[in-house]
């Protein structure tokens, strides 16, 4: 069984450019969720797509938007990128969106933005 | 106020102590409560989850809640180095999960 992988590992962007992050979910999950962790805090939800839909959504702006792919791996874009958006950016995997404790995460992308 | 608040340490043990870690909470929708252990430059895994109010016991770690006062815990017992992490709590309210910010955890041989 393989578990929850992410891509690319670490990037580095400049303030405004546009940056897509990549994540397959843990074989047989159907949903996945994307949460940012800034340095020293908690990971924050993002969103969460649920069989290619998005069900559910944190405190984040619009620039911040995803996709999920009929295998159900997923994007999360992230559009004229802030100092702020520096983060690690984590995806977790579950088997069904309506009991959602199990979480897989993944490694995590690191996203530093000059 | 944020949903939930947790103590961020950093907090120094000698090998073999007792910790407790713990976080409050405010949204009475929280139905399950997760710690999760995070290692530097990893993602978080899943420790224990519980759903009521007790206690739950995995080996040397014991989570804890109390729903009426909105407080959960985790206690590790004969702690080793290799629990040094960060430990996150986390609650689920329909779907997402809302995370404490973390306590860093060094256990020292």
């Amino acid at each position: 069984e393989t578990g929850v992988t992410q891509s690319p590992t670490h990037l580095i962007k400049t303030r405004g450019q546009q940056v897509t992050l990549r994540c397959s979910s843990q074989s047989g999950h159907n949903t996945v969720s994307w949460y940012q962790q800034a340095l020293g805090q908690g990971p924050q939800f993002i969103f969460q797509y649920y069989r290619e839909e998005e069900n559910g959504r944190g405190n984040f702006p619009p620039r911040f938007s995803g996709l999920q792919f009929p295998n159900y791996s997923s994007e999360l874009n992230v559009n004229a990128l802030e100092l702020d958006d520096s983060a690690l950016y984590l995806c977790a995997s579950s088997e069904t969106s309506l009991v959602a404790f199990e979480q897989f995460f993944g490694p995590g992308t690191r996203l530093t933005v000059l | 106020q944020k949903e939930v608040e947790q103590d961020p340490g950093p907090l120094s043990v000698p090998e073999g102590a007792i910790v407790s870690l713990n976080c409050t909470y405010s949204n009475s929708a929280f139905q399950y409560f997760m710690w999760y252990r995070q290692y530097s430059r990893k993602g978080p895994e899943l420790l224990m989850y519980t759903y009521s109010s007790g206690n739950k016991e995995d080996g040397r770690f014991t989570a804890q809640v109390d729903k009426s006062s909105k407080y959960i815990s985790l206690f590790i017992r004969d702690s080793q180095p290799s629990d040094s992490a960060t430990y996150l709590c986390a609650m689920n309210g329909s779907g997402k999960l809302t995370f404490g910010q973390g306590t860093i955890l060094t256990v020292h041989p």
